[in-house]
């Protein structure tokens, strides 16, 4: 079965600087995607990012960008210039076909 | 448009007794995916509707879960005989598919389930 390993229980940035979130899947298949959601407290799930697994090139929304490296299954995120809206808890998230699996999530505290 | 919407938003029940959670999709929409989310745990998938073809019932944990959805509309998801390891919220979300690759999930606000 496909997982999706989500490292840090917790990260804490102060505003403005840059934070890595990590993500690591394992899977056999060649075509899938991956995602990162945002859940802020409200509970409502927002599409942070995607990425296309035959991409090479990292895909970059904004301030959001992502470092993916097919061959070490691994999937991070970065966030440039924090922002207090930023704070909230992070999913990535893996699909392929039917199959779509999330993380257990890291939740993200952002320092005025 | 409205979005994704979920009712109750949250809902207590005695266990043993049978609850029915309700998601409207953004119109339009043929894919239609149920997730369950335990207190600080990600997002366990549980069922996945398509158009007209035969949901996907892969993730649901028991016998005593079920869910209906009329068309490109409304889906219940029913929990018979609750337990308290149902406690949860349960997520609906919806996306414009007419292929599994790339269309992003919409997702409603959730209900809350407790079960005491």
């Amino acid at each position: 079965a496909q997982t999706v390993t989500q490292s840090q229980p917790e990260m804490s940035v102060q505003e403005a600087e840059t934070v890595t979130l990590s993500c690591t899947y394992d899977t056999s298949e060649s075509d899938y995607y991956l995602f990162w959601y945002k859940q802020p407290p409200s509970r409502q799930m927002i599409l942070v990012i995607r990425q296309e697994a035959y991409k090479q090139q990292n895909a970059t929304e904004n301030r959001f960008s992502v470092n993916f490296q097919k061959a070490a299954k691994s999937f991070s995120l970065k966030i440039s210039d924090s922002q207090l809206g930023d704070a909230a808890m992070y999913f990535c998230a893996y699909r392929s076909g039917n199959d779509m699996r999330f993380g257990a999530g890291t939740r993200l505290t952002v320092k005025p | 448009g409205a979005g994704v919407s979920q009712s109750p938003s949250n809902k207590v029940t005695e266990k043993g007794k049978d609850v029915e959670l309700r998601c409207d999709p953004i119109s339009g929409h043929t894919a239609l995916y149920w997730y369950r989310q335990r207190l600080g745990q990600g997002l366990e998938f549980l069922i996945y509707f398509q158009g007209n073809s035969a949901p996907d019932k892969s993730g649901l944990p028991s016998d005593r879960f079920s869910a209906e959805r009329t068309g490109e509309s409304v889906s219940t998801l029913t929990i018979q005989r609750t337990q308290q390891e149902d406690s949860a919220v349960y997520l609906c979300a919806s996306s414009l598919e007419s292929h599994w690759s790339s269309y992003e999930q919409y997702f409603g606000p959730g209900t809350r389930l407790t079960v005491t």
